[in-house]
């Protein structure tokens, strides 16, 4: 079946720095992915939608200057956490569609990103 | 996007089988019903998908009435391992790139 990668699985880091997550679609290509946010005991919180090629469109509240998505190929899309705060500290998990499988989407296995 | 209402939590046991309803009564015509599996620091699993009538798989089935309004997940015979969070979705996939926004699931608890 359709596999999304996604890495790291983990990333601690200090207040101030940026962290990159990458999400690549490994069998498949992917014009579009998502980015989730996850808070403990609560549901998924789309982020962002990327699109290979153009600009990400963002969420009503999402800040796009905080959370850089670059989508440059139709496997890969990441996510950059700049000058990271601890209330950044979160569950982030990408997706895409397989356009093999109707449109479901699959999932990376999540980054859990902790701020220091 | 079609809004969907699930049970927040179940209980079940070893051996039962386990039913997740989910209504969505604004379905539209191009919409499929999607659901997924989620364990603690995993992302989302795709469980199965269909349109209407009844889609099995190897792991579950799917029962969806003719009105399309809501849809039945059935997990036969669960185990402990069944325990997590589960999803049902609506949006008109494969026809339609769109975003896709979760609820809140229905949190299953499998016991011994």
């Amino acid at each position: 079946g359709a596999v999304v990668s996604q890495h790291p699985s983990w990333v601690i880091c200090k207040s101030g720095t940026s962290v990159k997550i990458e999400c690549r679609s490994l069998d498949f290509q992917a014009t579009t992915m998502f980015w989730y946010r996850q808070f403990p005991k609560q549901s998924l919180m789309l982020m962002a939608t990327s699109n290979e090629g153009s600009k990400a469109t963002y969420e009503q509240g999402v800040e796009k200057d905080k959370f850089l998505i670059n989508h440059a190929s139709l496997t890969l899309s990441t996510l950059t956490v700049t000058s990271a705060h601890p209330e950044d500290s979160s569950f982030y998990i990408c997706s895409a569609r397989d356009p093999a499988s109707l449109g479901a989407l699959h999932f990376g296995n999540g980054t859990r990103l902790t701020v220091t | 996007l079609a809004k969907t209402t699930q049970p927040i939590s179940m209980d079940s046991y070893e051996g039962q089988e386990v039913n997740i309803t989910c209504s969505h009564n604004n379905i539209a015509t191009n919409d499929y019903i999607t659901w997924y599996q989620q364990f603690p620091s995993q992302g989302p699993r795709f469980i199965i998908q269909g349109y209407k009538t009844k889609v099995t798989n190897e792991v579950a089935s799917l029962f969806i009435p003719a009105d399309r309004k809501s849809s039945t997940l059935s997990l036969p015979r669960v185990s402990l391992s069944d325990t997590a969070v589960y999803y049902c979705l609506v949006d008109a996939g494969g026809t339609s790139y769109g975003k896709l926004t979760f609820g809140q699931g229905t949190i299953l608890t499998v016991h011994p």
